[in-house]
């Protein structure tokens, strides 16, 4: 069975400093990722997804995404944090028509 | 244009009464799911509905809980004889294209459902 793991619960970064938000994975054949975001009182967004192709995905909002396959990672990265980055991040892995495991998030918490 | 829309935003019931849940899919798009949202989880996949096709229920976590789709438009998702373990945020999405897994699900924000 697939599972996802994003190791970090909690993560505090300061306003401007970069941000690696981590996401491992365990899936049987080529896997579908997706990170997403979760802002108070807003829905998902996706933030960036990866197939096939390049390794390093880029994403909305300057987030971008590499996919490791020896590591079986797909690490979220983003140079400068803005204080309106602070939200949920979730990693997930797509399985089949619509069927995604989610990880448990990892809350970002942006200091001024 | 208007994005995925649910209904009620926030739900306290008895434990033991029914709820129904309501969502509004993205015009046009052909596939809806629902999740379920434990507080500090993440989603829990619970039905995925494509098209006139027999939905996917493998995610139901028990007979109490069904949902309902008309055509490609309005879900409903009835949870009966709630229980407090039944708690938790409701989230549906619906996508564009066949519901695999490369489509881009919209979400909407989510019904919030307290069990007392």
């Amino acid at each position: 069975a697939q599972s996802v793991t994003q190791p970090d619960i909690h993560i505090t970064v300061s306003e401007g400093a970069s941000l690696e938000l981590r996401c491992n994975y365990s899936y049987g054949a080529t896997p579908y990722l997706f990170w997403y975001v979760q802002s108070p009182g807003q829905g998902l967004q996706l933030l960036l997804k990866y197939f096939s192709g390049d390794t390093l995905v880029q994403g909305i909002k300057g987030f971008e995404a590499e996919f490791k396959r020896s590591q079986s990672s797909f690490n979220l990265r983003k140079p400068s944090v803005h204080w309106s980055d602070a939200a949920e991040y979730f990693c997930a892995v797509g399985e089949s028509a619509g069927k995604s495991t989610f990880g448990d998030g990892t809350t970002l918490t942006v200091k001024p | 244009g208007a994005g995925v829309s649910q209904s009620p935003s926030n739900k306290v019931t008895e434990k033991g009464k029914d709820v129904e849940l309501r969502c509004d899919p993205i015009s046009g798009h052909t596939a809806l799911y629902w999740y379920r949202q434990r507080l500090g989880q993440g989603l829990e996949f619970l039905i995925y509905f494509q098209g006139n096709s027999a939905p996917d229920k493998s995610g139901l976590p028990s007979d109490r809980f069904s949902a309902e789709r008309t055509g490609e438009s309005v879900s409903t998702l009835t949870i009966q004889r709630t229980q407090q373990e039944d708690s938790a945020v409701y989230l549906c999405a619906s996508s564009l294209g066949w519901g695999t897994a490369t489509d881009t699900q919209y979400f909407g924000p989510g019904t919030r459902l307290t069990v007392l």
